[in-house]
């Protein structure tokens, strides 16, 4: 079955104690993106990726890193977690990124930091 | 800056109620436009993509719309399982983001 997954999808830690969460497409998609999505702001992307080492920031990438080592992995990393990062976030992946081609969520991870 | 509004923020329906709900955009060059749908605590599911003004599409009770300015979702006669909350975005030409709008809450009561 064509998905994304997402690892943990709950997740409650303390302030700075580091944290990632996995991401993993099956479809062979080149492009790989994460959200965060907080209530009265909608979806805001925090990191995206076009292929394999290949990465850039997007709208809210203050606080994050990600890495993209392998086709099907993207996972996002929080070195120092704050209260302000508590969000459910999502990532995402697309086929190519030469067409507005349709984009795939995953379940979500609901994170909350202390 | 690439903004996308959508109203209303929460609809009331009664089952079989015909209703539409709206989303007005602005950029710079549209690539594309796209409908998802969000259950609480799920990931956004995808609907429609539309691609320039005039299009139509259409699944089940569902069918959206597209202007050079807005585009609309069409709900004809809503059952309880179409509550949700429908989420809009836009791809402008030259970028790979989608900008998303805060959606539109729908309750379809029985």
């Amino acid at each position: 079955e064509a998905q994304v997954t997402q690892n943990p999808r709950y997740l409650i830690t303390v302030t700075g104690k580091k944290l990632t969460v996995t991401c993993s497409q099956n479809m062979n998609h080149e492009y790989m993106s994460w959200y965060r999505q907080d209530p009265g702001l909608g979806l805001r992307q925090i990191y995206y990726s076009m292929n394999v080492e290949v990465t850039d920031k997007g709208d809210v990438p203050e606080g994050y890193k990600v890495s993209r080592k392998e086709k099907r992995n993207f996972p996002l990393i929080l070195e120092s977690p704050s209260p302000n990062q508590t969000s459910l976030y999502f990532c995402a992946s697309r086929l190519g990124t030469a067409t507005p081609d349709t984009q795939y969520f995953g379940p979500g991870t609901r994170l909350t930091v202390l | 800056e690439d903004q996308v509004t959508q109203s209303p923020e929460a609809l009331r329906l009664q089952e079989g109620e015909s209703s539409s709900l709206n989303c007005s955009y602005t950029v710079s060059g549209l690539r594309g436009l796209f409908w998802y749908r969000q259950d609480p605590g799920k990931g956004p599911e995808f609907l429609f993509t539309l691609y320039s003004a005039g299009e139509e599409k259409e699944k089940e009770r569902l069918k959206a719309t597209l202007t050079k300015k807005e585009s609309f979702l069409h709900i004809t006669a809503p059952k309880p399982e179409d509550s949700a909350t429908y989420l809009c975005a836009v791809q402008a030409v030259g970028f790979q983001k989608l900008v998303f709008g805060t959606g539109t809450r729908l309750l379809v009561s029985p």
